[in-house]
């Protein structure tokens, strides 16, 4: 079956730096996606990385190694907005995003 | 306003009740969504159309059933609601090149008593 795993909780403090995991196994690869949602709103999508390697987009970079089936979300700098729950999805051979089930992050002064 | 517009956005009904969820959106995108987003659990896909001929089912479609009445517009029923029906409901776009970035509503939560 396919599987996208994530940490279900983070805690960090506002300033430092956070790497949220995740490993998917899927059938096919054909890019990997991550949003965020706030509680009580919608996703909107951060990343997308479909290459092995480094993609950064100032305070946040996903990196992803399709041969270990990994990524991470890093947040620098945290801020108390980033207190969010962060979703991985994998889109897979065909074509279908497959979602994990959310990492919540709780950023303390 | 939105780009993509849910209504309702909250709603309360009875076992048994047939309920419709509309989704409108002005990205001027084919491909159209509908999730649930269950508590501890990723979105699961109900179902999908990638044009206003096409309509195909996800994950989860049994108990649902939907309707591309435009370009612009899908909607989601639940015919006869039932108790575990009860979850946020997000309609999403998307284009046809990258396909994975999605354009979320702001969610409709149904809860069926």
């Amino acid at each position: 079956g396919q599987n996208i795993d994530q940490p279900t909780e983070m805690t960090a403090t506002e300033g430092a730096i956070v790497q949220i995991n995740c490993t998917y196994q899927t059938s096919g690869f054909n890019g990997l996606f991550w949003y965020q949602q706030h509680a009580g709103e919608a996703p909107t999508f951060l990343s997308y990385n479909v290459l092995d390697g480094l993609e950064e987009k100032g305070r946040f970079s996903s990196f992803l190694s399709r041969s270990k089936g990994y990524s991470y979300l890093l947040l620098k700098e945290l801020q108390m907005k980033d207190s969010a729950s962060y979703l991985c999805a994998v889109m897979d051979s065909n074509y279908q995003l497959i979602w994990g089930a959310g990492t919540k992050l709780i950023i303390k002064p | 306003d939105a780009d993509v517009t849910q209504t309702p956005r909250n709603r309360i009904t009875k076992t048994g009740k047939r309920i419709m969820l509309e989704c409108s959106q002005t990205k001027g995108h084919d491909r159209m969504y509908w999730y649930r987003q269950d508590p501890g659990l990723g979105l699961r896909l109900i179902y999908y159309s990638f044009d206003v001929k096409d309509i195909n089912k996800g994950e989860i479609s049994d108990g649902y059933s939907v309707s591309r009445q435009a370009q612009a517009k899908f909607s989601l029923s639940l015919e006869s609601a039932i108790p575990n029906q009860t979850a946020l409901y997000f309609c999403a776009t998307s284009g046809n090149i990258d396909a994975g970035e999605l354009f979320f509503g702001e969610g409709s939560r149904l809860t069926v008593l």
